[in-house]
C-alpha cells in the first residue's frame, strides 16, 4: 500500500534554514502537501505542489519535488521560534488513496533561540 | 469564513457514558471528515462524508457513530468507549469529492476535541 516516510526530529537555530524531507511510494500521487501542527491544535495547510512541478516557492517556504526518486522537501528560510511545530507530509492521488490524504509520521521541528 | 469549528475542546467521559462531538463549517464544502490522532502520531482517517452521505468508513468500531445532518454540520456520537479511544479527534472539510477533482484534496482542519475516556 501507500507509504509516506519522514525523519522524526529536526533541531535548528533561529535564523538558520530548516529542511524537512519526505519520501513516498505511490507513483500515482498527484498532489503532495505540507501541513503544520502546533501543540494542542489542528493541522494547518502550509503549501502543496502538483506532481508535474519540481519546485514551488511561497515567501519563506520552498518545496522541492523529485518525482523520479519520489522525494519531497520543505525548506523554511530564516527559521523563527514560531516555526517550532510538527510538520506532516501528505499525498493524495487517483491510486489506492482514492483521493484521501496519506500522512507521514510527522517531523518535529525545534527552533533554538 | 474559512474556519472549521469543533466543540467541545475537551471532553472527559466514563466508559458507560454517551456523548457527541460536533463540527461545523460554512465554506460550502461538501466533503467532511473525522480523524483520530494519538499522541506523536499522524491523523488516522475514520469516516468521510460526501454530499451528506457516508462514503468511507475505515473499519471503525460501532461505538463510534457519525452523522451528517446537513452540509455544514458533522457529528460523532460516542457510546461505550474504551480508555484506548482517548485521543485528539479532528474534523476536516474540503470541496466536493467529485471524480474529476478527486486527486486534489485540500482539507481544512478544525482545532480538534481532546477526548479522555476513564
Amino acid at each position: 500500500g501507500e507509504d509516506v516516510e519522514q525523519s522524526l526530529f529536526l533541531s535548528v537555530r533561529e535564523g538558520d534554514s530548516s529542511v524537512i524531507n519526505c519520501t513516498y511510494t505511490d507513483s500515482s500521487s498527484t498532489y503532495l502537501y505540507w501541513y503544520k501542527q502546533e501543540p494542542g491544535a489542528g493541522l494547518q495547510l502550509l503549501t502543496y505542489i502538483f506532481s508535474n512541478m519540481d519546485m514551488k516557492q511561497d515567501q519563506r517556504l520552498t518545496v522541492l519535488l523529485n518525482k523520479k526518486d519520489k522525494h519531497l522537501s520543505l525548506r523554511i528560510a530564516d527559521t523563527q521560534t514560531g516555526d517550532s511545530a510538527i510538520y506532516f507530509c501528505a499525498e493524495s492521488g487517483y491510486g489506492g488513496s482514492q483521493g484521501n490524504l496519506i500522512f507521514g509520521k510527522g517531523t518535529k521541528l525545534s527552533v533554538k533561540p | 469564513d474559512t474556519e472549521v469549528t469543533q466543540t467541545p475542546k475537551h471532553l472527559v467521559m466514563g466508559m458507560t457514558n454517551k456523548k457527541s462531538l460536533k463540527c461545523e463549517q460554512h465554506m460550502g464544502h461538501r466533503a467532511m471528515y473525522w480523524y483520530k490522532q494519538k499522541a506523536k502520531k499522524p491523523p488516522e482517517l475514520m469516516f468521510v462524508y460526501s454530499y451528506e452521505k457516508l462514503s468511507i468508513n475505515e473499519s471503525v468500531p460501532s461505538r463510534f457513530s457519525p452523522e451528517c445532518p446537513n452540509s455544514s454540520l458533522l457529528n460523532l456520537h460516542l457510546h461505550a468507549l474504551q480508555p484506548e479511544d482517548s485521543a485528539l479527534y479532528l474534523c476536516a472539510s474540503s470541496q466536493s469529492r467529485a471524480l474529476t477533482n478527486l486527486s486534489y484534496n485540500e482539507q481544512f482542519f478544525g482545532p480538534g476535541t481532546r477526548l479522555t475516556v476513564l
